[in-house]
């Protein structure tokens, strides 16, 4: 399958920091980049819908003030948690699906683990 | 909005035994997706289905998109070790464009 990378892997901050994540697609162009959040033993929350080069669609609840998502390029796309605060500790998840490949399925990156002192 | 149920939510086997695990949608679905996340990692596809009824195979592991569109099953065959994880179902609806909607996944335990 597509290969999408996230760096960083895992980060520690104080609250009241901003942290970038970055999510890359490394062997396809991803025309669509999504942006999920994962709390223990739960299930994958989608968070935001971004489209290269447009604004994100953000899911209900979501602060699109909190959590600036940019989609530049066709294979680069990152979230910016703003101030954070300890309830932003979690697991943050993209996936990338590349839909000029026909049925071009989501395919994740491997996770961000943020923990907000 | 579109939920899905996924069961059971654990299971615990011995190795060598066979696995079964379903999702049924309140509403019908145009692609049904089977994930496997092992901890501290994102989820990998395993299996995508796109038509009613379809069957599909990848190695032990065999999903079926049901004829109703409302669900689907994964099967995993002569469990290993390394079967251990979550297992995901994910749908894509007829209104819900590129969004995926998760089941709340089963965690699976393979005793050696």
């Amino acid at each position: 399958g597509a290969v999408v990378s996230q760096h960083p892997s895992r980060v520690i901050c104080k609250s009241g920091t901003s942290v970038k994540i970055e999510c890359r697609s490394l062997d396809f162009q991803a025309t669509t980049m999504f942006w999920y959040r994962q709390f223990p033993k739960q299930s994958l929350m989608l968070m935001a819908t971004s489209n290269e080069g447009s604004k994100a669609t953000y899911e209900q609840g979501v602060e699109k003030d909190k959590f600036l998502i940019n989609h530049a390029s066709l294979t680069l796309s990152t979230l910016t948690v703003t101030s954070a605060h300890p309830e932003d500790s979690s697991f943050y998840i993209c996936s990338a699906r590349d839909l000029a490949g026909g049925l071009g399925e989501q395919f994740f990156g491997p996770g961000t683990r943020l923990t907000v002192l | 909005g579109q939920q899905l149920n996924q069961s059971p939510q654990s299971m615990f086997i011995q190795e060598g035994e066979d696995v079964s695990m379903n999702c049924t949608s309140s509403s019908i679905f145009n692609t049904w997706l089977w994930y496997k996340q092992d901890p501290g990692e994102g989820p990998v596809l395993l299996i995508a289905l796109y038509k009613a009824g379809e069957l599909t195979s990848n190695g032990r592991l065999t999903a079926q998109f049901g004829i109703t569109r409302k669900d689907s099953f994964l099967n995993i065959s002569a469990s290993i070790p390394s079967d251990v994880g979550i297992y995901f179902c994910a749908g894509r609806g007829e209104t819900s464009g590129s969004r995926l909607t998760f089941g709340e996944g089963t965690q699976l335990t393979v005793n050696p």
